[in-house]
């Protein structure tokens, strides 16, 4: 039973304009939520939280924004670059958990130029 | 050094041959999780040790997996008698804190260990 999850598997982005990542979670008691991106080959990097006590964060291109009540996330980059071709994770811990993080399956995000 | 690494990166096991795949955290990092990333998954949780306690080994699928961390840095994950269920990508990642995420902590991935066994 996925307790993150991720329905689009892969979304195609003009560069230039916004690239939309969706993410649901199911766990009521995930209170801290991330997302990795990951090349090829490497492993992935951490990119972006958030904290249940905010809707919304923000660093340079990215935000992330959770809407708890739907238990749903998303992340906007904008604007699109090349560079940020690549699969993108959802993940989220539990209150008290730190050490476990659950992730969704990833969705394959493609710049188009 | 400088980032976490991890070996062998290619490995082609038997089935039924023992494996043991081996971590570098970053220096001086406290906290090293294992995780099992399968095709077309997002990786899945394994282990986690904070210096060479290991805290938490929910997530090992059967006995046949065993990690260990005894002197609090390199840590090495043992799968026996591998099966072709095995077969997946095993990452390692490393925080400095022993609270990886609520102090705005990250944690570091390394580039993993491919394991296919046939």
């Amino acid at each position: 039973d996925q307790q993150v999850k991720q329905n689009s598997p892969s979304l195609s982005v003009q560069e230039g304009r916004i690239s939309i990542l969706n993410c649901d979670y199911t766990n009521s008691m995930f209170d801290y939520f991330l997302w990795y991106k990951k090349y090829p080959a490497e492993g992935p990097t951490f990119l972006i939280s958030i904290s249940s006590i905010k809707d919304k964060n923000e660093d340079g291109r990215f935000t992330v924004f959770l809407n708890k009540s739907a238990k749903h996330l998303s992340l906007h980059i904008v604007p699109s670059q090349p560079g940020d071709s690549a699969v993108y994770f959802c993940a989220a811990s539990e209150v008290n958990r730190d050490d476990k993080i659950i992730f969704g399956k990833g969705t394959r995000l493609h710049i188009l130029p | 050094g400088a980032g976490v690494s991890q070996s062998p990166r290619y490995k082609v096991a038997k089935r039924g041959q023992d494996v043991a795949l081996r971590c570098d955290p970053i220096s001086g990092h406290v906290s090293l999780f294992w995780y099992q990333q399968a095709l077309g998954q997002g990786p899945e949780f394994l282990t986690y040790f904070q210096n060479e306690a290991q805290l938490d080994k929910s997530g090992l699928p059967s006995d046949r997996f065993f990690a260990e961390r005894p002197e609090g840095s390199v840590s090495t994950l043992k799968i026996q008698r591998t099966q072709q269920e095995d077969s997946a990508v095993y990452l390692c990642a490393s925080s400095q804190m022993d609270v990886p995420l609520r102090a705005g902590n990250t944690i570091y991935f390394g580039e993993g260990s491919w394991l296919t066994v046939v």
